[in-house]
């Protein structure tokens, strides 16, 4: 089955920091997403993002998808970013079957 | 009221139990899905239904089953309960005519296996 790995495994920041999370997968997709879990455990969706390039905020996110790749930039950290960041990508033909990532786990400091 | 609701919120049960977690939506959509995560693996998918005749097993499947008593509901049971289904269990939605596939989770479910 198709491969999803995230890096790096674990990542601590001083407030104010820029930072750059990596997801690689091993095969054509039609739906990636990025969701932040934050220390509660609650789960929030923070792009779709197949291709192409979108910003929110101090959050902006990148796939090239011919290179089967896509990057999640959070710029001038706050420690509400703490938590563990997941890429997923969808496998059916309408990208609902989510295949997610171990995550990233982030830690910025005050 | 959250968009999707998760019961109990946590449950401790012994081997050999059977129990059932609950999940109930109010965003309207038609696909309901459950997710497994468990540390360091992220999150895993059990069973997802698309509309409430549609029933498919997700990548884990075993020692699970479901129920999707209307488009709003949709259950997860564990018919005999074994201590490596210790883990956290999420509940969520989607809508593929939502610009981001308007995917929404509960809140999640913490369940320990004795």
């Amino acid at each position: 089955g198709i491969q999803v790995e995230q890096s790096p495994p674990d990542l601590i920041l001083q407030e104010g920091a820029n930072s750059t999370l990596r997801c690689n997968f091993s095969d054509s997709v039609n739906n990636l997403q990025w969701f932040h879990q934050n220390p509660w455990g609650q789960l929030i969706n923070l792009f779709y993002i197949p291709s192409g390039t979108k910003q929110n905020g101090r959050l902006s996110a990148t796939t090239v998808a011919t290179e089967r790749y896509s990057l999640l930039y959070i710029s001038s950290s706050q420690t509400t970013d703490s938590g563990v960041y997941f890429c997923a990508v969808g496998l059916d033909e309408y990208g609902n079957k989510l295949v997610f990532g171990a995550g990233t786990i982030l830690r910025v400091k005050s | 009221d959250a968009d999707v609701t998760q019961t109990p919120r946590n449950r401790i049960t012994k081997t050999g139990k059977r129990i059932m977690l609950e999940c109930s939506q109010t965003k309207g959509h038609d696909r309901m899905y459950w997710y497994r995560q468990d540390p360091g693996l992220g999150l895993r998918l059990i069973y997802y239904s698309f509309d409430v005749k549609d029933i498919n097993k997700g990548e884990i499947s075993d020692g699970y089953s479901v129920s999707r008593q209307a488009q709003a509901k949709f259950s997860l049971s564990l018919e005999s309960a074994i201590p490596n289904q210790t883990a956290l269990y999420f509940c969520a939605t989607s809508d593929p005519r939502d610009g981001n596939y308007g995917y929404t989770f509960g809140s999640g479910t913490r369940l320990t296996v004795v």
